[in-house]
């Protein structure tokens, strides 16, 4: 069955550290998505990306950056990861219709201390 | 600016209908999503709608008003299971998705 995945689930790490973390998708969809979930906030848009080696900056893109090397990967990467950047982070993928359904990611929990 | 709003709880009892409103005002429209989220678990697709009127699917269905910008989602005969938080989302002229802070729904028996 087709699927997506995040890695790791969980990861905590400190201020100034450089983390990534991993998406994969199986459903060969052109379009996927970074989202971050906080208490009292709606899903907000990081980066996405409609294609290899297309990326985009959605609504809270500073600190954060993303690449497009296939279809099936974007990984995203903190720069310098900062407290401000603790929150659940949400991968999504759809096909390339705009109108379809996003599919989700289970989540990564991300602590910076 | 674009805004969801949604009530940020509601407590329902197992058997009877409950309904999530959700207002919006968005730079465009193509179409409103709703999703479901189980705590600790991704969202899920429900339901979307771009026309005006009532999709049913089951034991939930939802309405959409574009005049009025407003929808709701109708769950009825209510299980346990339903427990989770129902998300509103908006797409806008820029196919972005704009995302509610969602409805968390408590089901009691």
């Amino acid at each position: 069955d087709a699927e997506i995945t995040q890695s790791p689930r969980h990861k905590i790490t400190e201020t100034g550290r450089q983390v990534t973390l991993a998406c994969h998708q199986t459903w060969n969809h052109n379009n996927m998505f970074w989202y971050r979930q906080d208490l009292g906030h709606g899903l907000r848009l990081i980066h996405y990306s409609y294609g290899v080696h297309d990326t985009n900056k959605g609504e809270v893109s500073d600190g954060y950056s993303v690449s497009r090397s296939n279809t099936e990967d974007l990984p995203l990467t903190l720069e310098s990861a900062a407290s401000s950047q603790t929150s659940v982070y949400f991968c999504a993928s759809s096909e390339q219709n705009t109108y379809n359904e996003q599919f989700f990611g289970p989540g990564t929990r991300l602590t910076v201390l | 600016g674009q805004n969801i709003d949604q009530p940020t709880e509601m407590t329902a009892t197992e058997g009877a209908i409950v309904q999530i409103n959700c207002t919006y005002q968005t730079s465009g429209f193509n179409g409103l999503f709703w999703y479901q989220q189980h705590a600790g678990e991704a969202p899920t697709f429900l339901s979307y709608n771009v026309l005006d009127g009532l999709e049913e699917k089951g034991r939930f269905s939802s309405f959409l008003s574009r005049s009025k910008g407003y929808s709701y989602l109708l769950l009825k005969e209510l299980q346990m299971k339903d427990s989770a938080s129902y998300l509103c989302a908006v797409m806008d002229s820029n196919y972005q998705l704009i995302w509610g802070a969602g409805t968390k729904l408590i089901i009691k028996p």
